[in-house]
Parts: C-alpha cells; structure tokens; sequence
C-alpha cells in the first residue's frame, strides 16, 4: 500500500488568505486525488489531479479557487484560495494503486 | 448520480458483541467497493476492498459482503473491542473516483 504524508497537518488562517497544502507519496503514481471533508460531513472530491495535464475538477470546485499543481508523479500541491469560515474542513489527498484508493492523515484547516 | 447510503448514522454496542454496519448505493455499474475507517480529526484507513465479481472479503475480525445487483454491502465486525471506536465509511469506485457514504459512527462499550 502506499504511504502519504501531507504538509501541514492543521492550521488556522484568516478569512482572505490562501493556504497550499502539499502531498507526498512514497511511490509513482498516476492518479492524486484531493478531497474535502466538511464538519460532520462524508467526503466529497475535489479533483483529480494527473501528472503533465490541467487537473480536472468536480461540479462546485473551481480551479480558481482551488488550484492544483502535480509537477512529478509523487508529489502534488492543493491551493485554497481567497479562504472564507465555509472553507473549514478537513483536507485529503489520496492515490489508487490497483483500483485501491489509500489516503493521507489529511490537513485540518479553520478559518476565521 | 451514484448516491451511497449507510445505516445506522451512530451505533453503539459492548464490548464483544458481533454487529453489522449497512452500505447501499444506486448505481450497480461499479468497480468496486472500498470500506474505510476514520478516527476522530484524522485521516481514512482502508479496511476492506471488493472487486465488482467478488461476493465478500475478509481481513482479521472483518467480514465484508457485496451484492452488486441489490446495490448493498455490509461490514461484520466480530468480538467488538473498545480500539474498534471510530467512523466507518464506505466508498463505492465507478470509473476511478470513489463516491461516499455518510459514515456509521460505532462506539464499543467497555
């Protein structure tokens, strides 16, 4: 299975500011995906982000607001941006290996 | 639209009982079913994970089941323990991304 850290683990921002959460994976994948998990939600995906191409973003999810950078195949950038008290969530990337997803710890970021 | 359903929302129950979480999902045109654990603030482990042709999988105490044509999964956990305390989720696969259920929160009892 694969490993994957992310950087920050939390943080606290104010309202207008952007946060770039960084994920690593410990093998080459093809496929990241970063999620959203809002306060006693269930996850939803944000985006699919593939190596050397635009990422492609879900209904609801811009890429203004949330830009994507996958510059390799271990390691991609997830950017929330212009952050507003909504944006308080628990962020996730994860890969699929085998048609087995594996997630991160995921970044827990408030905004205030 | 994929739409996953899991039931009950909370569940609690002492410690070394056997129970079963439900999973249900609209769409049988799926790849496969993933369930996934989350203790509080942190990430998901993945616990079990069925293939499209497969009927169940086991890993340890774990029992997962799928019926692909009803649209239906369960997760048997047996001889509960106190560490088996967290959010447990499952997540359909159709076409590489995962759609997810609202989670089971389970509390075991001591």
């Amino acid at each position: 299975s694969a490993v994957i850290s992310q950087k920050p683990s939390r943080d606290i921002c104010q309202r207008g500011t952007s946060l770039t959460i960084q994920c690593q994976v410990d093998s080459q994948v093809t496929m990241m995906f970063w999620y959203r998990q809002q306060p006693g939600q269930s996850l939803t995906l944000i985006a699919t982000a593939n190596q050397g191409s635009e990422a492609t973003y879900e209904s609801g999810f811009v890429i203004d607001k949330f830009p994507i950078s996958r510059p390799n195949l271990t390691f991609s950038t997830l950017t929330v941006s212009n952050m507003s008290p909504e944006d308080s969530s628990i962020y996730l990337c994860s890969v699929g290996q085998l048609n087995e997803q594996f997630f991160g710890p995921g970044t827990r970021l408030t905004v205030l | 639209k994929q739409e996953v359903t899991q039931i009950p929302a909370a569940l609690s129950v002492p410690e070394g009982e056997n129970l079963v979480l439900n999973c249900s999902f609209t769409d049988s045109a799926i790849y496969n079913l993933q369930w996934f654990r989350q203790d509080p603030g942190k990430g998901l482990t993945s616990l079990l994970l069925i293939q499209s042709s497969q009927r169940e999988q086991t890993s340890g105490r774990l029992n997962a089941s799928l019926d692909k044509s009803s649209g239906r999964s369960t997760l048997y956990i047996a001889a509960s323990q106190p560490g088996d305390s967290a959010t447990y989720l499952c997540a359909v696969n159709g076409n590489e991304k995962l759609t997810f259920g609202t989670g089971t929160r389970l509390t075991i009892i001591p």
